[in-house]
């Protein structure tokens, strides 16, 4: 069984862009759950996602915002790049049930914003 | 509010040595604790889980103990190898406004030859 895919592995945008993150859960998993990770605040929750509606929501400001497709896939976008939005974005599925409950992460895509 | 404490932050042992993560919530209706290994340049790995109906939960070399009494979970490694060596995370579901999993700060575990 393939695992949670994440694209691209790695971006380098400038700040005041905008950005768009992938991910692919795992085949039959239907809830989907983004992370932020850096050094300073560590793994922070910013939404989760189950058939295509968010279920929670992190606290992150509004240029944060995701979706979910009928397939499950999510994406996660970032509206006017901040210095402070470099850091490593962890997208995580889950099967049905309680959120977080058994939860595979991707191997995460490495923003940086210059 | 919602937290998750985790101690220590790093952790040094001797091959074949025991470690032991500790961690404690806040949120006494939690029920769901796991805990995450991640390496350099991936992301975190589920490696061992427990709920709260349950006191212990062990998988081979790891084992994880709960006592939701004192509200602290811990992390049980035996027999530490050197790929043992990662960042390990513990986590709580925290239930009110919402489910949400909140993680612990990480421990860096070295393991020594």
């Amino acid at each position: 069984k393939a695992g949670v895919t994440q694209t691209p592995r790695y971006l380098i945008k400038t700040r005041g862009q905008q950005v768009t993150l992938s991910c692919s859960p795992i085949s039959g998993h239907r809830s989907v759950s983004w992370y932020q990770q850096t050094p300073g605040q560590g793994l922070q929750f910013l939404f989760e996602y189950f058939s295509e509606t968010q279920r929670n929501k992190g606290n992150f400001p509004g240029r944060f915002s995701g979706r979910q497709f009928s397939n499950s896939r999510s994406e996660m976008n970032v509206s006017t790049l901040e210095l402070g939005d470099s850091a490593l974005y962890l997208c995580a599925s889950s099967p049905d049930g309680q959120v977080g409950t058994e939860a595979f992460f991707g191997q995460g895509t490495r923003l940086t914003v210059v | 509010g919602e937290n998750v404490e985790q101690h220590p932050s790093t952790l040094s042992v001797q091959e074949g040595d025991s470690a032991v993560i500790k961690c404690t919530y806040s949120d006494s209706a939690s029920n769901y604790f796991p805990w995450y290994k991640q390496e350099l340049g991936k992301g975190p790995q589920l490696i061992i889980d427990i709920r709260s109906n349950v006191g212990e939960k062990k998988d081979q070399r790891i084992a994880v103990t709960l006592n939701k009494t004192a509200k602290h979970f811990s992390l049980h490694i035996t027999e530490t190898q050197p790929e043992d060596s990662a960042v390990y995370f513990c986590a709580a579901i925290f239930t009110g406004g919402g489910n949400k999993l909140t993680f612990g700060t990480g421990t860096q575990l070295k393991v020594e030859l």
